[in-house]
């Protein structure tokens, strides 16, 4: 099946700093989704960009589909900001499409 | 803004006991998904389904089980629970089987002693 790994797998920042996660999938995909999982254990939904860029505020995120790799751009980073970012893909074709989820960026923004 | 629901949020249940943990959402998607995520933050897919009457079992597998019997509600069951079935236990739904964006529940942390 399709394997999706992230990096850094950790990250600490301090507040203001600029930071880049990176997603890469081993198979073409429909669909991609980066979440941010808070405190609570909640993935709430960031981008939902199967390629192209968007913006949202501070972050950005750009997806190149035919070099298979996605990155996550946080600006002027904010200790809210911490909590793991996940990046989740949706491979083409077959008859059972599934929401695989990559390793996971744990990220510690301090004050 | 999606509307997809967990109940309850926190379980702390004893060895052998059965219990169902529930998930629903009002926004008549397709598409229902069960993932369990240990504290080493990995989500796996256990459970699938593409609409009413269909289920799927994912990549990890589990001894729960799963019914879809109406659009909107997609429970998770264990039968006799078990200290390794000590979890969270996340739900999401997408509107179509393929190529839409997924939404997720707050989820189930459940223990078992």
């Amino acid at each position: 099946g399709i394997q999706v790994e992230q990096s850094p797998p950790d990250l600490i920042l301090q507040e203001g700093a600029n930071s880049t996660l990176r997603c890469n999938f081993s198979d073409s995909v429909n669909n991609l989704q980066w979440f941010h999982q808070n405190p609570w254990g909640q993935l709430i939904n960031l981008f939902y960009i199967p390629s192209g860029t968007k913006q949202n505020g501070r972050l950005s995120a750009t997806t190149v589909a035919t070099e298979r790799y996605s990155l996550l751009y946080i600006s002027s980073s904010q200790t809210t900001d911490s909590g793991v970012y996940f990046c989740a893909v949706e491979s083409l074709g077959g008859a059972t499409n599934k929401l695989i989820f990559g390793t996971g960026t744990l990220l510690a923004v301090q004050p | 803004e999606a509307d997809i629901y967990q109940t309850p949020r926190y379980l702390v249940i004893g060895t052998g006991k059965k219990i169902t943990l529930e998930c629903s959402q009002t926004m008549g998607h397709d598409k229902m998904y069960w993932y369990q995520q240990d504290p080493g933050m990995e989500l796996h897919l256990i459970h699938y389904s593409y609409g009413v009457n269909s289920t799927e079992k994912g990549d990890l597998s589990s001894e729960s089980t799963v019914s879809r019997i109406r659009t909107e509600h997609f429970p998770l069951t264990l039968e006799s629970a078990r200290p390794s079935h000590t979890s969270q236990y996340l739900c999401a739904s997408s509107e179509r089987p393929w190529d839409t964006e997924a939404f997720f529940g707050q989820g189930t942390r459940l223990t078992v002693v």
